[in-house]
């Protein structure tokens, strides 16, 4: 069960900007990172975003994310068609006790 | 390349066991904590375990929806780590992830991200 919420779907045209908004709680997001994660059709997750805001080597910078207080954003500019697919946030889970993720509800993007 | 694949998936019954193994490739397992995830269809990601390198003591944590019943673990010398499923259900059928962990130090706290992940392995649970 998740316990970070996302939109179900947000939409755009090629070119076009869309956010992906991640509301969660003081006990998650609001005392860790969060990251972000790209999930196509028939591939393996990938990881967009670390640290709230960083990209990974090779992640395009039309990639972005923000963080403020319990909620977290990731942004995707310049749209293209190969950016359909399911989108997901996670953070880590210190209240365990070794610790484990956890993800928000997933959003799928669709190009219009 | 750096890559991880899963591998043991299949059709079984209910309260039957099952292991599935994630092997990495181009990398050292033994450098990095791992986890395992799983997708049923027309859902979101769900993580289930988690375990740490056996330089930072190895211990383990789970989801409350497997704890209990599953079980992770890894073998460094052959490059895998495990997840032993007892006790299945059907609703534990889903497409099954692992990832590469990433330990994230920061003043006074860390966290872990994942940065690879395989393409999974189906699991069906049915009678």
């Amino acid at each position: 069960q998740s316990v970070l919420t996302q939109p179900p779907s947000v939409s755009a045209a090629p070119g076009q900007r869309v956010t992906i908004s991640c509301s969660g709680s003081s006990s998650n997001i609001g005392k860790n990172y969060v990251s972000w994660y790209q999930h196509l059709p028939g591939t393996a997750p990938k990881v967009l975003i670390y640290d709230n805001d960083k990209r990974p080597s090779g992640i395009p910078d039309r990639f972005s994310g923000s963080q403020s207080g319990t909620s977290a954003t990731l942004g995707i500019s310049g749209l293209q068609t190969g950016d359909e697919g399911d989108y997901y946030c996670g953070t880590w889970d210190s209240s365990l006790t070794t610790g484990g993720h956890v993800f928000g509800t997933g959003t799928k993007v669709t190009v219009l | 390349e750096v890559q991880l694949v899963e591998s043991g998936g299949g059709l079984v019954q209910p309260g039957r066991s099952l292991r599935l193994s994630c092997t990495a490739d181009g990398f050292r397992l033994g450098d990095y904590a791992m986890s395992w995830f799983r997708q049923t269809p027309g859902k979101g990601l769900e993580w289930i375990s988690f375990i740490r390198r056996n330089a930072y003591g190895g211990s383990t944590d789970y989801a409350a929806s497997v704890k209990g019943r599953f079980t992770i673990s890894r073998d460094d010398s052959k490059n895998i780590a495990y997840l032993h499923m007892n006790s299945l259900k059907t609703e534990d059928s889903a497409v099954y992830y692992c990832s590469r962990d990433v330990l994230v130090p920061k003043l006074h706290s860390y966290y872990y991200y994942m940065d690879v992940w395989g393409r999974g392995t189906t699991v069906t649970v049915s009678s």
